[in-house]
């Protein structure tokens, strides 16, 4: 079956400190994939996504994540946190030209000032 | 610009009421429409997705049910709430283009609490 899973539900990291957060899919056929975030107060909004081409794609807020196939892996990363990306993340999927898109359980990012 | 709709943003219901929550889209024709539910620790749980008016995809069998009336409106709705239906509901829409495939635009919820 489909299905995304995230590695850490809760990260907690002190501003200037680097960030990954890993994230797995199992899918059959070509995927695209997706992280959004969700900002205290906010609409869950879209980070990155891949959909081909260079593995390695940058998003906003100098968040960058790479597609590794051989691990079906799609991790996020920041070299150096702030306080304001205090947020809920989560990874996605979906089959390319499809419509079901499956989401991870979501890591809660707090940065400590 | 696209933006989207979703009414209440609260609610608080008794079990066994029924219910109808509200999602409109503007600035787009013929998007995907989709409702989830999100549940702390459990991510997104996808429960209804629609290509196109009366079309209507149901993903889990539940409680809910869902509608689409109009091309930019998709409605969630019960006609006896279980006190497992309270959670966070959100509403979506998409378009496939080349650019963005699929990439789903969210609306600000509904914190659905049924006592």
């Amino acid at each position: 079956a489909q299905s995304v899973s995230q590695h850490n539900h809760h990260v907690i990291l002190s501003e200037a400190a680097s960030l990954e957060l890993g994230c797995n899919y199992s899918y059959g056929g070509t995927v695209n994939l997706f992280w959004y975030v969700q900002y205290p107060g906010q609409h869950l909004q879209l980070l990155l996504k891949y959909f081909s081409g260079d593995p390695l794609v940058k998003g906003i807020k100098g968040f960058e994540a790479e597609f590794i196939k051989s691990k079906f892996s799609f991790n996020l990363r920041k070299p150096s946190v702030q306080w304001s990306d205090t947020a809920e993340y989560f990874c996605a999927a979906l089959n390319t030209g499809g419509f079901k898109t499956i989401f991870g359980a979501g890591t809660r990012l707090f940065v400590k000032a | 610009s696209q933006t989207i709709h979703q009414w209440p943003a609260t609610l608080v219901q008794p079990v066994g009421s029924p219910l109808s929550l509200e999602c409109t889209v503007e600035g787009t024709s013929n998007p995907n429409l989709y409702w989830y539910r999100q549940a702390a620790g459990r991510g997104l749980q996808l429960l209804f997705y629609s290509v196109g008016i009366g079309q209507i995809s149901s993903e889990v069998p539940q409680n809910l049910s869902a509608s689409r009336p109009q091309d930019r409106q998709f409605i969630l709705s019960s006609k006896k709430l279980l006190l497992s239906d309270s959670g966070f509901y959100l509403c979506a829409w998409s378009v496939y283009t080349r650019d963005t495939y699929n990439e789903q635009f969210f609306g600000p919820g509904t914190r659905l609490t049924v006592l």
